[in-house]
């Protein structure tokens, strides 16, 4: 069965440092792979999808993802975080059942 | 555009009772989700429906959850009778046909005592 791991349960940054979040998935067919935000109190909201074409993806809010095939992974990327940021991420997989499978989720807290 | 929408937020019932959630998925999209979350851990799907038929229920706990879609419209799940575990947040989701991008209602807080 297709799963998702998020090894970081829960980040504590300041303002202005950089984040990297860990995704890894354990599908080895073509997939589209996401990474959603839930901020407090508000509905599950895309950041960026992966479907194709160039490995690294760029989403809003300054945030990318890069796919890296080999080795099965999907990190999310902010060179500068904001105390705005402060949400629960969360990545997930899209196989070829047409549901997703999302990891754990990342708890993201930055203090300012 | 109205978003996904879910009722109720939140929930509280006793351990026999039943409780019927309720989503109304984006006007015009054919494909609707239910998900849950049992806290700290991940979101875990429940079962797909495109239109009113549904297209995997693979992932619903057993038989006292039934999730119906008719009309192809808002859909409902009930849980009959609760149990404690049943506890948890259930999100709603919809998308059109053929797109990746799931988009989600805020969630219904289920607490079972």
């Amino acid at each position: 069965a297709q799963s998702v791991s998020q090894h970081n349960h829960h980040v504590i940054l300041s303002e202005a440092a950089s984040l990297e979040l860990g995704c890894n998935y354990s599908y080895g067919g073509t997939v589209n792979l996401f990474w959603y935000v839930q901020y407090p109190g508000q509905h599950l909201q895309l950041l960026l999808k992966y479907f194709s074409g160039d490995p690294l993806v760029k989403g809003i809010k300054g945030f990318e993802a890069e796919f890296i095939k080999s080795k099965f992974s999907f990190n999310l990327r902010k060179p500068s975080v904001q105390w705005s940021d402060t949400a629960e991420y969360f990545c997930a997989v899209k196989d070829n059942t047409d549901k997703l499978i999302f990891g754990t989720g990342t708890r993201l807290q930055v203090f300012p | 555009e109205a978003g996904v929408t879910q009722f109720p937020s939140h929930s509280v019932i006793e351990k026999g009772q039943t409780v019927t959630l309720r989503c109304d998925p984006i006007s015009g999209h054919d494909n609707l989700y239910w998900y849950r979350r049992v806290m700290g851990k991940e979101i875990k799907f429940l079962l797909h429906f495109v239109k009113e038929s549904k297209q995997d229920e693979s992932g619903m706990p057993n038989n006292r959850f039934l999730a119906e879609r008719t009309g192809g419209t808002y859909s409902t799940l009930k849980v009959q009778p609760a149990e404690l575990e049943d506890s948890g947040v259930y999100f709603c989701a919809s998308s059109l046909m053929n797109t990746g991008e799931l988009f989600f209602g805020e969630g219904s807080r289920l607490t079972v005592l």
